[in-house]
Order: structure tokens, then C-alpha cells, then sequence
């Protein structure tokens, strides 16, 4: 049975702060995503991770995958209350259908 | 910019009741999606459709569930006789690409769905 498990699954961090979510998969996947979701909104697209030792930075958040290791990381730089959310990440099941395997989300609650 | 749009926005019905959830993908696209978010718990795949017909479907999606693009713009999920497990957020998403290719999903706002 296929597990994306990320971890923390709740994070408290203060503003300024660093701060890195894993992400865990037991699947052989060359595409990793990561979505934000702030409560009772929509699933919004962070990064799209396609090989190994993809890379990709927007701001104060950077994703990284070793398919590997299967695993997935999203570092945060100097975290702002902004950022307060829950980020999920999700693989690929490369069954032909873009059937996306969810994590468990990991909720980040960054203090001012 | 161009978004996926869902309706209703929440809907609460009695068990046992049909439900049908609407969703129009942004134009484009051609990979068409469901899933589901119960409160508090991570997002489900339900179903991918393309071409007129149904790509893939997870476990969740049993003979209750049904999917159709109707008009051409319209992509519907409809459950037949609603149970109170269905009690979720459903969310419809659209890629321009899918398949083998590399398809970023974007997803609409959901359609919050109760089950009395």
C-alpha cells in the first residue's frame, strides 16, 4: 500500500525562524508536488518536482525531492505569519491519470 | 487568471438523497478530476476523466458515484444515494496535460458537502 507520510504533521515556529517539512513516500515517483491550503480554501500549486535532485525556490520556501531516498523537502527561510498554513505534499501514482497520492498535511502556524 | 469554479458552494441534503456537484475546468484544459477532503483529513483521489470517459478511479469511487461532461463545459459528479461518510469537500481540478505527460492540477474552491 502506497504512504506519503510527512512530518511534522503541526508545526509552531516565530517569525524569523527556520524551518524544513518532510515529506516521505513508499513508491517509486519522479513527480513530487506541493500544495498549500489555508483553512476552508482551495489547494493551491507550490512547486511541481519532476527528477531527481530537482530544486525550485519561491520566496521564502524551497522544495527539494531525492526519488532515491524518496524524499521530499520544503524549507522555509525566515518564516513569516503569512506563511501560516497547511502544506501538503503529494506524488504521482504514474498510473497514466494524474492520480495524486496526498500526504497527511503538516499545519504551520507561524507566531508573530 | 483563469480558475476552476465549483458549485454549490455547500450543500447539505438528507441521506439517502441524489446529489450532483458542479464544475467548470478552465477552458483549456482536457484532464478533468475529483477528489475529496473529509474534515480535518488529507485529499482522495476519486476519479480522472478524459476524452469522455473515465481515466482512472480509486476505491472511494464505487457504483454510487458517476462523472459526465454534459455540455462541454460542465463536469459533474453525482452520487446517487448520499451516506453520512459522504460528508466532505470535494474538490474539482483540471490539467491541459495528463496522462504520461507532466499535468499541474489546479483545483477549484470545493463544494462542501452534509449529509444528515
Amino acid at each position: 500500500e502506497l504512504k506519503v507520510e510527512q512530518n511534522p504533521l503541526f508545526l509552531s515556529m516565530q517569525e524569523g525562524k527556520n524551518y524544513t517539512i518532510y515529506c516521505n513516500y513508499s513508491t517509486t515517483s519522479d513527480r513530487l508536488y506541493w500544495y498549500r491550503q489555508d483553512p476552508g480554501k482551495s489547494l493551491e500549486s507550490l512547486f511541481v518536482l519532476l527528477s531527481n535532485g530537482a530544486v525550485k525556490q519561491e520566496g521564502r520556501l524551497m522544495a527539494s525531492l531525492d526519488t532515491k531516498a524518496r524524499l521530499s523537502t520544503l524549507h522555509i527561510t525566515a518564516a513569516v505569519h503569512d506563511l501560516s498554513a497547511t502544506y501538503f505534499c503529494a506524488v504521482d501514482m504514474r498510473t497514466g491519470a494524474n492520480n495524486l497520492f496526498f500526504g497527511t498535511g503538516t499545519r504551520l502556524t507561524v507566531i508573530p | 487568471e483563469p480558475e476552476v469554479t465549483q458549485t454549490p458552494s455547500h450543500q447539505v441534503t438528507q441521506m439517502g438523497q441524489e446529489v450532483i456537484l458542479r464544475c467548470v475546468p478552465i477552458s483549456n484544459h482536457l484532464y478533468f478530476y475529483w477528489y475529496r477532503q473529509i474534515l480535518g483529513q488529507k485529499v482522495e483521489f476519486l476519479v480522472s476523466f478524459y476524452n469522455n470517459e473515465i481515466s482512472e478511479k480509486s476505491e472511494i469511487f464505487d457504483d454510487q458515484f458517476s462523472v459526465e461532461r454534459p455540455d462541454g463545459s460542465n463536469f459533474t459528479l453525482k452520487i446517487r444515494s448520499t451516506k453520512l461518510e459522504d460528508s466532505a469537500m470535494y474538490f474539482c481540478a483540471s490539467s491541459v496535460l495528463g496522462g504520461a505527460a507532466v499535468g499541474e492540477l489546479f483545483f477549484g474552491e470545493g463544494s462542501r458537502l452534509t449529509v444528515l
